[in-house]
């Protein structure tokens, strides 16, 4: 199992450019999240899914928009760069909303100019 | 409103010495408390965790205590390896599986 990969390792984007930020895992886990680590800050809840068709807001949801059309797959999307947004990304996984234990990816370091 | 705090920013000892962090929490809801693990340019990994019904849990050289009345948990690493390095996440969770983390402490472990 490759667990949870995330693409691309590292972005540099200019202020007002859109992506998307790719989280898969294949352990056929239903809960995944996304979070984004500042300095200081520890790691911060974005958005998150109990399962595919199910998405809601974290802690930090704007500037960010989610979706879940799979199992395995979901992305992150910054509709228009900021410089606040630069940051490390990870998304993680879980069996289900009731196992608290997550398995994190390796991370997505974003850098707005 | 910080939920999670970890007061100390980093932490220096000894190897073969004990290792005790610290993480302090506001929100009585926490149903679970988790220690993470960080190695620089990797994810977060899962390290030990408590039930919020519980006051003590040891997984081979780690052990979490939790004391509810004064909101404080604990993670103490004995011995402490140089392998140990790292930063350290403690993590309350609650229902549909959302953690809150603390800012992390910086645990160096000296030959």
């Amino acid at each position: 199992n490759a667990g949870v990969t995330q693409t691309p390792k590292f972005q540099v984007l200019k202020t007002g450019q859109s992506m998307t930020l790719q989280c898969a895992q294949d352990m056929n886990h239903e809960y995944m999240s996304w979070y984004r680590q500042d300095p200081g800050m520890g790691l911060r809840l974005i958005h998150y899914s109990v399962g595919a068709g199910i998405t809601d807001q974290g802690e930090v949801p704007n500037g960010y928009n989610v979706s879940r059309s799979t199992t395995e797959d979901f992305p992150l999307r910054l509709l228009s760069a900021a410089p606040s947004q630069t940051s490390v990304y990870f998304c993680a996984s879980s069996k289900d909303r009731t196992t608290y234990e997550q398995y994190f990816g390796p991370g997505t370091r974003l850098t707005v100019t | 409103d910080q939920q999670v705090k970890q007061n100390s920013p980093s932490l220096s000892v000894q190897e073969g010495r004990i290792s005790i962090l610290n993480c302090d929490y506001t929100n009585s809801m926490f149903d679970y408390f988790l220690w993470y693990k960080k190695y620089p340019a990797e994810g977060p990994t899962f390290l030990i965790s408590i039930s919020s019904i519980k006051d003590k849990n040891e997984d081979g050289r780690f052990t979490v205590f939790l004391n509810k009345s004064a909101k404080h948990l604990s993670l103490h690493i004995v011995p402490s390896q140089p392998g140990d390095s790292a930063v350290y996440f403690c993590a309350g969770g609650t229902s549909y599986g959302k953690l809150t983390f603390g800012q992390g402490t910086i645990l160096t472990v000296h030959p």
